[in-house]
């Protein structure tokens, strides 16, 4: 399967603990793009990064949310002592080879989590 | 701000009708529009890239257009198993990628 790959699909987590979700990028990628989408709502970027380097976090939250993509091994979304909003589908897409990212993103199936 | 703004929200067509999606937008220097398709549960799977005015693409029975402020996916014959969530996005000259909302289609057999 070359496509872009998200684990857990599901997770579930009580108020105050610490999610961890990955994305292994399609291959031959090198840009990993993490979206976060509520029920009704669009999808709402919060950071692009290339290997081992954060190029855009500007939708991310400042506190509690970090992301990683690091030179070997997935991307990883950090969630610390999470809060019931922190409810949602959060999606990885991909793009790109090389330096230059290509606008078309691939995406993957997904991580929903549930904050109880 | 750039905003996309897709309508209607939500479309309900018998087998075979077509119809027409809308996409609008504003955004400062457009680098491209992309359509994906959303089945429930599932992340997103794109469909078209369009770059320019004027611009077509076509993928059995859908067809992206494009003008200078909004993009239309035209659905021909359509059949249930073209029932899902429609989302439009614009990709702007910052680099960011902004989503619509989405048009959640239903094709009635």
């Amino acid at each position: 399967n070359a496509g872009v790959m998200q684990n857990p699909r599901h997770l579930v987590r009580r108020r105050g603990q610490e999610a961890r979700l990955r994305c292994s990028p399609m291959k031959g990628h090198s840009h990993v793009y993490w979206y976060r989408q509520l029920p009704e709502e669009g999808l709402k970027f919060m950071v692009y990064l290339q290997k081992e380097n954060i190029i855009d976090e500007s939708g991310m939250p400042k506190e509690r949310f970090s992301a990683e993509f690091p030179k070997e091994g997935p991307s990883i979304l950090r969630i610390q002592q999470v809060v019931r909003g922190d409810s949602a589908a959060y999606f990885c897409a991909s793009s790109g080879t090389g330096d230059s990212p290509q606008e078309t993103q691939y995406f993957g199936p997904g991580t929903r989590l549930l904050v109880l | 701000e750039d905003q996309v703004t897709q309508s209607p929200e939500a479309l309900r067509l018998q087998e075979g009708e077509s119809s027409s999606l809308n996409c609008s937008y504003t955004v400062s220097g457009l680098r491209g529009l992309f359509w994906y398709r959303q089945d429930p549960g599932k992340g997103p799977e794109f469909l078209f890239t369009l770059y320019s005015a004027g611009e077509e693409k076509e993928k059995e029975r859908l067809k992206a257009t494009l003008t200078k402020k909004e993009s239309f996916l035209h659905i021909t014959a359509p059949k249930p198993e073209d029932s899902a969530t429609y989302l439009c996005a614009v990709h702007n000259r910052d680099d960011k990628i902004i989503f619509g909302k989405g048009t959640r289609l239903h094709i009635l057999p």
